[in-house]
């Protein structure tokens, strides 16, 4: 049972926009860097955000990603068909002294 | 290119044990920690295993803590996980991350492998 709580699913049509939350608490999203993950179907994780709001190289800024107090969220602008994936916000805990995962959420392109 | 590459999955009975190993190439091996994730079939990530640069620090999820070990190997730059009584809980894909670390804990996971898959079966 994962301490961090996404929704299950978003949806949009192409081209607009979807926002993802993470919600936690203050051991972990309100005193810890949030990354977040990106699943294909049929692939590994890629990191998507890093830092709350940085993206590494090679990652469009279609995605962006901000935090407030215990929670987070993901944002996706200018939605493709490519971007149907599970996605997955992670951080530190620090009372259980374990990186945690959300329990992901499903973008559908429709 | 940073690469990642996980071997040593199996199917095991309940009780058994498994070693996984984890190939780094393409990037200074011992300036960075590393982590094990796991994916149970159609489930969601859960981190299972953490190790710092030179294996002095170590740290591990409560659902595998007494049963698995992480371990690492720069000179050979490998990451293993010895994986000792076994259950049908720990059938997953298993992967390996790099990780970076701020104030001594994970910060994040910038490269993963694509996994090595764990059955535990009767």
């Amino acid at each position: 049972q994962s301490v961090l709580t996404q929704p299950p699913s978003v949806s949009a049509a192409p081209g607009q926009k979807v926002t993802i939350s993470c919600s936690g608490s203050s051991s972990n999203i309100g005193n810890n860097y949030v990354s977040w993950y990106q699943q294909l179907p049929g692939t590994a994780p890629k990191l998507l955000i890093y830092d709350n709001t940085k993206r590494p190289s090679g990652i469009p800024d279609r995605f962006s990603g901000s935090k407030s107090g215990t929670s987070a969220t993901l944002g996706i602008t200018g939605l493709q068909t490519g971007d149907e994936a599970d996605y997955y916000c992670g951080t530190w805990d620090s009372s259980l002294s374990a990186e945690v995962f959300g329990t992901g959420s499903k973008v559908t392109v429709l | 290119e940073v690469q990642l590459v996980e071997s040593g999955g199996g199917v095991v009975r309940p009780g058994e044990s498994l070693r996984l190993s984890c190939g780094a190439s393409g990037f200074t091996f011992d300036d960075y920690g590393m982590t094990w994730v796991r994916q149970a079939p159609g489930k969601g990530l859960e981190w299972v295993s953490g190790i710092n640069w030179n294996g002095a620090s170590t740290t591990y999820a409560e659902s595998v803590k007494g049963r698995f070990t992480i371990s690492r190997d720069n000179a050979k730059k490998s990451l293993y996980l010895q994986m000792n009584s076994l259950r049908a809980e720990d059938t997953a894909l298993y992967y390996c991350a790099r990780n970076t670390m701020i104030r001594g804990v994970i910060n994040y996971l910038d490269y993963w492998g694509q996994g090595t898959l764990v059955t535990v079966s009767s």
